[in-house]
């Protein structure tokens, strides 16, 4: 059964490096895309940017100055960082696989992260 | 950029009503890449649909998509209490911005 496991600072302050890392388990990370995406409060879903297994990312134009994705510190893990965070950057992250479909069939749990001073 | 328009914004029935649901896209998209997502409160969105009609994994077969070009449709033949949630229609990148089905 694939899952994705989740983790990182919930709680930041403006300015601050927001830092989410996701772990892959029971699938092979080089078969898939793989994906971060938002959910501000009572908000729709934001895509936030993807990592190939070959480690060329993408990312939304709106954040891809201040976005990272990269991967984790283990072979199946990926990372985001945003920098330079703002109020509005108060959202459920999740991260997620990417089929060849481009439709997300997996996903981790989320991690709420509150920007506030 | 494509933008995807779901409708209506609410869907208020009961269970054991059907349910259909609207994404329109602002132009001409490839159905392989067409998807559908349930979300309930607090939970991760969860694939119901992709490619326009293909049901994921698990997924009842009340659960119906259809459409193709610029018109998608789900169809929930049959509502049952588990199936009031959000849902999302999403192509690539691109999420639309979702109907709310509630209990009537």
């Amino acid at each position: 059964q694939v899952q994705l496991q989740q983790w990182g600072a919930g709680l930041l302050k403006p300015s601050e490096t927001l830092s989410l890392t996701c772990a892959v388990y029971g699938a092979s990370f080089s078969d898939y895309q793989w994906r971060w995406i938002r959910q501000s409060p009572g908000k729709g879903l934001e895509w936030i940017g993807d990592i190939h297994h070959t480690g060329t990312s993408s990312s939304n134009p709106s954040l891809q100055s201040r976005v990272t994705i990269l991967f984790g510190a283990s072979k199946n893990q990926f990372s985001l960082r945003l920098n330079s965070v703002t109020a509005t950057d108060t959202a459920v992250y999740f991260c997620a696989r990417v089929t060849i479909f481009h439709s997300m069939d997996v996903w981790g749990k989320g991690t709420t992260v509150t920007v506030s001073s | 950029e494509i933008v995807l328009t779901q409708s209506p914004g609410t869907l208020s029935l009961s269970p054991g009503e059907r349910a259909t649901l609207f994404c329109r896209a602002s132009q001409s998209i490839t159905s392989n890449y067409l998807a559908w997502y349930q979300q309930k409160l607090g939970q991760a969105p969860r694939l119901l649909v992709y490619g326009a009609s293909s049901r994921a994994t698990g997924i009842p077969d009340r659960f119906s998509g259809s459409g193709s070009g610029t018109d998608f449709t789900l169809t929930i033949s049959r509502l049952e209490p588990e199936d009031f949630a959000v849902y999302y229609c999403q192509h690539y990148v691109t999420f639309g911005g979702g109907t709310r089905v509630e209990i009537k």
